[in-house]
């Protein structure tokens, strides 16, 4: 099942930069999308979402944007922070349905 | 800030064995579910359950799980006769429809390791 794909496994950004992690998804009928941060031994929490008739949404230093036709998302984090070093799950949610489909996650390490 | 809780944090079985997973969800909610995740791999749905009925279910979710809510907190998986392959991290979550969003809320999960 390779609806969602987050394809960096890692990534690495100094403190203060911008973080941008990115997320694919291949079903149209998404009609809602979510960021999710998880720590170890903690379940994810949840950061922001977007519905499938905007294209950004922002919420402090989180910004997530959607790009339909390409059929990709993004999350900006600014300036980004140590606390910010966790793996970020994209999810998305099929229109009608409940269950949210999950990509396989980013390490994101915020290096000071 | 209200939040799902999850009992107990790790949970060791034999292989045959029934296990319950206990979870109370967000007091005002009136979505549950039920996800899990294999080490190293994705996040899974498993179930979903509103107004005391499974709304939802998975490929995953097969004859040997169950799900109940006993009383007005509690929302429990129950894995009848568990197998080496149900070794996971299970998820329980809960989200308010009505605020139009359907964003879920994870509890801190419950690591299953079946011997």
């Amino acid at each position: 099942d390779q609806q969602v794909k987050q394809n960096s496994p890692s990534l690495s950004v100094q403190e203060g930069r911008i973080s941008i992690l990115n997320c694919d998804y291949t079903n149209s009928m998404f009609d809602y999308f979510l960021w999710y941060k998880k720590y170890p031994a903690e379940g994810p929490t949840f950061l922001i979402s977007i519905s499938s008739i905007k294209d950004k949404n922002e919420d402090g230093r989180f910004t997530v944007f959607l790009n339909k036709s390409a059929k990709h998302l993004s999350l900006h984090i600014v300036p980004s922070q140590p606390g910010d070093s966790a793996v970020y799950f994209c999810a998305a949610r099929i229109q009608g349905a409940q269950k949210l489909v999950f990509g396989q996650g980013t390490r994101l390490t915020i290096n000071p | 800030e209200p939040e799902v809780t999850q009992t107990p944090s790790h949970q060791v079985t034999q292989m045959g064995q029934e296990v319950i997973l206990r979870c109370v969800p967000i007091s005002n909610h009136l979505y549950f579910y039920w996800y899990r995740q294999i080490l190293g791999q994705k996040v899974e749905f498993l179930v979903s359950f509103y107004n005391n009925e499974i709304s939802e279910k998975s490929e995953i979710f097969d004859d040997q799980f169950s799900v109940e809510r006993p009383d007005g907190s509690n929302f429990t998986l129950k894995i009848r006769s568990t197998k080496l392959e149900d070794s996971a991290m299970y998820f329980c979550a809960s989200s308010d429809k009505s605020s139009g969003s359907n964003e879920q809320f994870f509890g801190p999960g419950t690591r299953l390791t079946v011997l």
